[in-house]
């Protein structure tokens, strides 16, 4: 149990496109869930915290217009990166919490050329 | 504000000694805690939780961890290591109260087993 699932689990664009990532809670409802971006060889980063029907609460320094996010269901989750640039290459994990804890998806690496 | 601190970002052991990942939290009301695994390119799978039940958390894949009050700790431990064991592993906490429902992760050890 306690499935979250990414789609793509990994994408290519070009400079100047969007581009959009799925998260989903698979066995369970979770009214919230998180986005995280994760840099090589460090920790993961709260961009920002989602909850079903209402907007989302961004994390101090993550440009809401950059980085859009949609809580449409108790089980899907979206993060759109607007007009990517090469500096948002990273890798983007998910987590959805049905209570207390965390449950991560597989995560979504995002390379901008 | 809360904090997690991982001593050691690099661990290394041989097959079939034990492992030992340290991690303190800073909060003077013991949050929940965590342990998470992470192989290269994957997300984080949850090993174990701490929440105010059981001191000593058994969690899967053999690891275990100890709550203890009094040196605001929860080291992971493994009684012998695994060439799988090998990943990254990152302590995180969420207050009890007040801090909503974040989590704040340490920076993570890097453990490598060695033959």
């Amino acid at each position: 149990g306690a499935v979250v699932s990414q789609h793509p689990s990994w994408v290519i664009c070009k400079s100047g496109t969007s581009v959009k990532i799925e998260c989903r809670s698979l066995d369970f409802q979770a009214t919230t869930m998180f986005w995280y971006r994760q840099f090589p060889k460090q920790s993961l980063m709260l961009m920002a915290t989602s909850n079903e029907g209402s907007k989302a609460t961004y994390e101090q320094g993550v440009e809401k217009d950059k980085f859009l996010i949609n809580h449409a269901s108790l089980t899907l989750s979206t993060l759109t990166v607007t007009s990517a640039h090469p500096e948002d290459s990273s890798f983007y994990i998910c987590s959805a919490q049905p209570h207390y804890e965390q449950y991560f998806g597989p995560g979504t690496r995002l390379t901008v050329t | 504000a809360q904090s997690v601190t991982q001593l050691g970002s690099h661990v290394s052991v041989s097959e079939g000694a034990l492992v030992l990942l340290r991690c303190n939290y800073s909060s003077s009301v013991p949050p929940y805690l965590f342990w998470y695994v992470q192989y290269p390119n994957q997300g984080l799978q949850l090993l174990l939780k701490y929440t105010s039940a059981a001191t000593l958390v058994k969690g899967i894949n053999g690891f275990e961890a100890e709550f203890k009050k009094s040196e605001t700790s929860f080291h992971l431990t493994k009684p012998s290591a695994h060439m799988s064991d090998a990943a990254e592993y990152f302590c995180a906490v969420i207050p009890v109260t007040g801090g909503g429902n974040k989590l704040t992760f340490g920076t993570g050890t890097q453990l490598k087993v060695e033959l």
